[in-house]
């Protein structure tokens, strides 16, 4: 059964920091990885999508990396800022298969909290 | 676009109600799935679509069904409320991705819908 973890559940850094999130997965055979961010009260929102193929993917400061092999993503994020602050989710998706769903399997989160 | 979108935002429930969460996305996605989120149990999956007329349980299907009559909607209806009932839940959409191996491209979450079943 797939399980994806992410250390730490909290972090709280100084603007301007550079930060890495960690998300690791126990099944390799994922189809893609999703990092989502969730600001309280809201839905979710997709950052980025790595497909099971590339080892990583970029969009404005956030950086995330993909390595099947050994079950691992990291988010990074460069010169935080307190607008940054929210939880951040990994989810890895399945192949839709008879008995599996395609469904989103995901981690309990990293509560990010970022000081002016 | 409107994107994914769930009525009500709040809802107060007596044990026993029922009542039918609204979904729907305007991306004309394949992929429909709802999710209840939990503190301490994270996100897990209740129902999902890949399709209109094609529904299957997820994880946590008890007490819930669904129905895809057509592309865009995708309603969740609690049969006979309970407590334990009582959680946020989500509406996400997606395309179906990839030939031969698929899977779910990327997903669309809605603003989700904050129950309580008193």
């Amino acid at each position: 059964k797939q399980e994806v973890t992410q250390i730490p559940a909290a972090l709280s850094v100084p603007e301007g920091e550079n930060l890495v999130l960690n998300c690791s997965f126990t099944d390799s055979a994922i189809y893609n990885l999703q990092w989502f961010r969730q600001d309280p009260g809201k839905g979710l929102t997709s950052l980025l999508l790595i497909q099971s193929s590339q080892r990583e993917q970029t969009s404005g400061r956030l950086n995330a990396s993909l390595d099947k092999s050994s079950g691992r993503s990291t988010l990074y994020i460069a010169a935080s800022q307190p607008g940054d602050s929210a939880t951040y989710l990994c989810a890895v998706s399945e192949v839709i298969t008879e008995g599996n769903t395609g469904k989103l399997i995901f981690g309990q989160g990293t509560t990010l909290q970022v000081k002016p | 676009n409107a994107g994914v979108t769930q009525t009500p935002k709040f809802q107060v429930l007596k044990t026993g109600q029922s009542m039918t969460l609204q979904c729907a996305q305007d991306m004309n996605h394949e992929y429909m799935s709802w999710y209840r989120q939990d503190p301490g149990m994270g996100l897990r999956l209740i129902h999902y679509s890949v399709g209109a007329g094609i529904t299957d349980q997820g994880e946590v299907p008890n007490g819930y069904n669904v129905s895809r009559s057509t592309t865009e909607d995708f309603p969740l209806r609690l049969l006979s409320a309970a407590p334990s009932q009582t959680s946020v839940y989500f509406c996400a959409s997606s395309l179906v991705g990839g030939s031969g191996r698929k899977s779910t491209d990327t997903q669309y979450f809605g603003p989700g819908t904050r129950l309580t079943v008193l």
